[in-house]
C-alpha cells in the first residue's frame, strides 16, 4: 500500500497567516492527489483534486501543488472558518490511502 | 442538488453485523461510483472500497476483504455497506461518498466529491 505522510500533524497559526501543509507519498502517484477539509463532527469536504485543481465553490485562498511524491496545500491568508483538520488522499492505486491529517489550530 | 443521506446510528454487540445505507438523490445514481470511508474516534480517515452502482461491481481494500459487502438497489437509489463479525476496532463513523463525473479519473480510482453525513457504529457488549 502507498503510505501518505502529512506534516506537520498540528499547526498553530493566526488569522491572516500563510499556511502550508505537506503530504509525501511513499512512491510516485503522479498527480492523483486530493485534499479535504474536515471540521469537528462533520463529514470531510473536497478542496483540491488532481493535486492542484480547485473544487467548485472553494475559496481561491486555497491552492495545491506538487507531483510525484511531494505535494503541498497552501492557504494564502488563513480565515476563521479555516481552522479545521486537513487530509490528503492518493487515488493512484488501491487502496486509496489518506494521510494522517493536519490540525490547524488558532495561535 | 446532490445529496447522500445515511441511516442512523447503530449499537451492535461484538460478533454481530451492521448494514449502513446511503440514499442518493439529485443525480443519476448509476452514473457515479460510491465510496465508503470510515473514521475511528479521534482518528484519521480509512478508505474501505467502492461500488459501481451501474454494474454492481466492487473493489474492497485488502484490510476489509471477507469482512465488508457493498451492494446497491438501483430502484431506490440506495447503496449499502455491511460489515460482519464486528469487533471493538470497528467502532467508527462510516461515510459514503460519491465520485466525480466520468472523465475526471480512471474508472473507480478517484476522489470523493460529495459525502454523506456519516453513520456512527458503536460496538459494545
Amino acid at each position: 500500500d502507498i503510505q501518505m505522510t502529512q506534516s506537520p500533524s498540528t499547526l498553530s497559526a493566526s488569522v491572516g497567516d500563510r499556511v502550508t501543509i505537506t503530504c509525501r507519498a511513499s512512491q510516485s502517484i503522479n498527480r492523483w492527489l486530493a485534499w479535504y477539509q474536515q471540521k469537528p463532527g462533520k463529514a470531510p469536504t473536497l478542496l483540491i483534486y488532481m493535486a492542484s485543481s480547485l473544487q467548485s465553490g472553494v475559496p481561491s485562498r486555497f491552492s495545491g501543488s506538487g507531483s510525484g511524491t511531494e505535494f503541498t496545500l497552501t492557504i494564502s491568508s488563513l480565515q476563521p472558518d479555516d481552522f479545521a483538520t486537513y487530509y490528503c488522499q492518493q487515488y493512484d492505486s488501491y487502496p486509496h490511502t489518506f494521510g494522517g491529517g493536519t490540525k490547524v489550530e488558532i495561535k | 442538488q446532490v445529496q447522500l443521506v445515511q441511516s442512523g446510528a447503530e449499537v451492535k454487540k461484538p460478533g454481530a453485523s451492521v448494514k449502513v445505507s446511503c440514499k442518493a438523490s439529485g443525480y443519476t445514481f448509476t452514473g457515479y461510483y460510491i465510496y465508503w470511508v470510515r473514521q475511528a474516534p479521534g482518528q484519521g480517515l480509512e478508505w474501505m472500497g467502492w461500488i459501481n452502482p451501474n454494474s454492481g461491481g466492487t473493489n474492497y481494500a485488502r484490510n476489509f476483504q471477507g469482512k465488508v459487502t457493498m451492494t446497491r438497489d438501483t430502484f431506490i437509489t440506495t447503496a449499502y455497506m455491511e460489515l460482519s463479525r464486528l469487533g471493538s476496532d470497528d467502532a467508527a463513523i462510516y461515510y459514503c461518498a460519491r465520485g466525480p463525473p466520468r472523465g475526471y479519473c480512471s474508472g473507480g480510482s478517484c476522489y470523493s466529491e460529495h459525502w454523506g453525513q456519516g453513520t456512527l457504529v458503536t460496538v459494545s457488549s
